[in-house]
């Protein structure tokens, strides 16, 4: 079975562009959450959906975006970029969201650079 | 203050060394506790979870503090294909879907 697979894999834009990835959860997952992880740090969380709708938000400007699909694949948006949001955008899938934790699986990344 | 702090080593050891990991975490009501396994340039993949009454698999052992708030990760018999950066990961009541990283903690294991 394919895991959790996003694209496109590298991305370079520079400052003030817009970018959108994308993500396709594993078969059956219905939540998506999206991290953002730059050079020398632990991933830090971007949103979550579940069933097409955003069920948490990190601590991240209006210029990040996301929504889920109807077949729960998602995409993340992010506008007016900066030097800074050059990082490894990471998603995730999980079965659920509610009650006790269920493990989310990591897709390969989107390696964006801004120039 | 970071929610979750690591030591960002690098810790560097020779093969069949037992090397040990911690990890401290601020918020006192985070409920669930794992290790992430993160290789270079690849995605974070979940190594084990951890509990009060600490857990074993293999070469590796969790432990978890509540009243210190500090959980560990020991690697017995380090095999060079431990060579990876070690994610300490805390999730909060009521936010299951939010896992909250710490930096991570790169081991190098030496031949």
């Amino acid at each position: 079975d394919a895991g959790v697979t996003q694209s496109p894999t590298h991305l370079i834009k520079t400052r003030g562009q817009h970018v959108t990835l994308r993500c396709s959860p594993i078969s059956g997952h219905k939540s998506v959450s999206w991290y953002q992880q730059v050079l020398g740090q632990g991933p830090q969380f971007i949103f979550q959906y579940y069933e097409k709708e955003e069920r948490g938000r990190g601590n991240f400007p209006d210029r990040f975006s996301a929504r889920q699909f109807p077949n729960y694949s998602s995409e993340l948006n992010v506008n007016a970029l900066l030097l800074g949001d050059s990082a490894l955008y990471l998603c995730a899938s999980s079965f659920s969201r509610a009650g006790s934790y269920n493990e989310q699986f990591f897709g390969p990344g989107t390696r964006l650079t801004v120039l | 203050r970071k929610e979750v702090e690591q030591d960002p080593g690098p810790f560097n050891v020779p093969e069949g060394a037992t090397v040990a990991f911690n990890c401290t975490y601020s918020n006192s009501a985070s409920q669930s506790f794992f290790w992430y396994r993160q290789d270079c340039r690849k995605e974070p993949k979940l190594l084990m979870s951890v509990y009060s009454s600490g857990n074993e698999d293999g070469r590796f052992t969790a432990q978890l503090n509540r009243a210190s708030q500090y959980i560990s990760l020991l690697i017995r018999d380090s095999k060079l294909s431990d060579s990876a950066t070690y994610l300490c990961v805390v999730i909060r009541p009521g936010n299951t879907g939010k896992l909250i990283f710490g930096q991570g903690t790169t081991l190098q294991v030496k031949p």
